[in-house]
């Protein structure tokens, strides 16, 4: 009950494109979910979060869309770029209980842009 | 500001022996969680520590462990290294635990067990 699942596990664009990468959880106690962008060598950077009093949040070209009676939640990344070619990592936390500080992570999502 | 910072960024170590990593939270953050990094089992969380004391831990067995000290700075120790602690291991640091405030990683250090 504590997974969040993640597709596809990598993702080939042309720059332009429009990338979608999904999510999916089970535990209903789960009230932010993140997203993370990792480059070779480096440590997850948060891209934008959402809590699910919300369907949908944009950041510049990022975007969540957030479906609560799914169980899941997407991202998009508008006009993307070759510099955008990273693994990106969906996750799930519980803000306002105990287990915070706890993050569960999607599997990773490998995602290259061609020029 | 500077940012989380970790060290050491690489080390090898052999079966058997034992392993102290450091992190250093961003200036102000009190919560500093870990989670160990790897191709198969991707990032999974091994504990958090707020005000010197371990609020939270993940399903790893008793010889992985850690500490905070009253300046946030914290420490996870690998006691009896295996093959399989071969990881990336990842300091993400808080402002401020249980208000859903973003946490910030490290670079991570690169740990390989021979």
């Amino acid at each position: 009950q504590q997974q969040v699942k993640q597709s596809p596990q990598s993702l080939i664009v042309q720059k332009g494109g429009i990338p979608i990468i999904n999510c999916a959880y089970e535990n209903t106690a789960f009230d932010y979910f993140p997203w993370y962008q990792q480059f070779p060598g480096k440590g997850p950077a948060l891209l934008i979060a959402i809590r699910p009093d919300v369907s949908e949040k944009k950041e510049g070209r990022f975007t969540i869309s957030f479906n609560k009676s799914a169980k899941q939640f997407s991202l998009h990344i508008m006009d993307s770029q070759p510099g955008d070619s990273a693994t990106y990592f969906c996750a799930a936390g519980n803000a306002g209980g105990t287990s915070y500080g706890k993050l569960t992570f999607g599997q990773g999502t490998i995602l290259t842009v061609h020029p | 500001k500077a940012g989380v910072t970790q060290t050491p960024r690489y080390l090898i170590k052999t079966r058997g022996q034992q392993v102290t990593l450091s992190c250093s939270p961003i200036s102000g953050h009190r919560s500093v969680s870990w989670y160990q990094q790897t191709p198969g089992q991707g990032l999974q969380f091994l504990f958090e520590y707020f005000s010197e004391t371990q609020r939270n831990k993940g399903n790893f067995p008793g010889r992985f462990s850690g500490r905070q000290f009253s300046n946030s700075r914290s420490e996870m120790n690998v006691s009896t290294l295996e093959l399989g602690d071969s990881a990336l291991y990842l300091c993400a640091s808080s402002r401020d635990r249980g208000r859903g405030d973003t946490q910030y990683f490290g670079p991570g250090t690169r740990l390989t067990v021979l």
